[in-house]
């Protein structure tokens, strides 16, 4: 496609499980990023990766969270046993690079129960 | 971190009338900001981009001003549309990740 995609559109899960959620990029960008959004709130970056360097992983709240990106392209960000507080928005944005325009997907709607 | 901030988290503007959207940065070094558009259950949308070597750049009924000395930027939108109600995020970029604000909600009353 022609813009970043994500999936699923929502997730309602239950407290302690683990989430999946995945993000395809638009193809070309090297730079990923994932960041959460709260209700009324701003975007919390969470991790960025830029071609094959190591990610940034900066913004991770906790270690039950990791994402990987396979092969410069496909991300997915993982939640282990997750908790209530993780309910939010999850948005994935892709750029040409670090300094470059970042497009966003629609994002996944997390919702932890 | 960073904190990028805005005057006004909501503004309610008549349709047909211009809107101003203001934001502050705290870092100097930011040299590219961004404005981005969010309508509710939607990714952020891309409006309109400045970098620090300009103070003005217009596009379709959207102008974004960059002061320096200030660190404030703006957005202006022209005979706002009720299309144009969202929440309204800008971005400032020290080269190697964006920071954002919490975003003002505007509102166009028909």
């Amino acid at each position: 496609g022609a813009g970043v995609s994500q999936s699923p559109s929502n997730k309602v899960t239950e407290k302690g499980k683990d989430v999946e959620l995945r993000c395809d990029p638009i193809s070309g960008h090297t730079a990923l990023y994932w960041y959460r959004q709260s209700l009324g709130q701003g975007l919390e970056f969470l991790i960025y990766f830029q071609g094959n360097s190591a990610p940034d992983k900066s913004g991770l709240p906790s270690d039950r969270f990791s994402a990987e990106r396979t092969g410069g392209s496909v991300s997915t960000l993982t939640i282990q046993r997750t908790q209530q507080e993780d309910s939010a928005v999850y948005l994935c944005a892709s750029s040409l690079g670090p300094d470059r325009v970042e497009f966003f997907g629609p994002g996944t709607r997390l919702t932890v129960l | 971190g960073e904190s990028v901030g805005l005057h006004l988290p909501t503004l309610s503007v008549q349709e047909g009338d211009n809107s101003i959207i203001n934001c502050a940065y705290s870092n100097s070094a930011s040299d590219y900001f961004i404005w981005y558009k969010q309508e509710s259950g939607k990714g952020p949308q891309f409006i309109i981009d400045i970098r620090s070597n300009m103070d003005k750049r217009q596009g379709q009924r959207v102008t974004v001003l960059l002061n320096k000395t200030v660190k404030h930027l703006s957005l202006q939108i022209a005979a706002t549309q009720p299309g144009d109600s969202a929440v309204y995020f800008c971005a400032e970029n020290t080269g190697n990740q964006f920071y954002f604000g919490t975003g003002t909600s505007l509102t166009v009353i028909p």
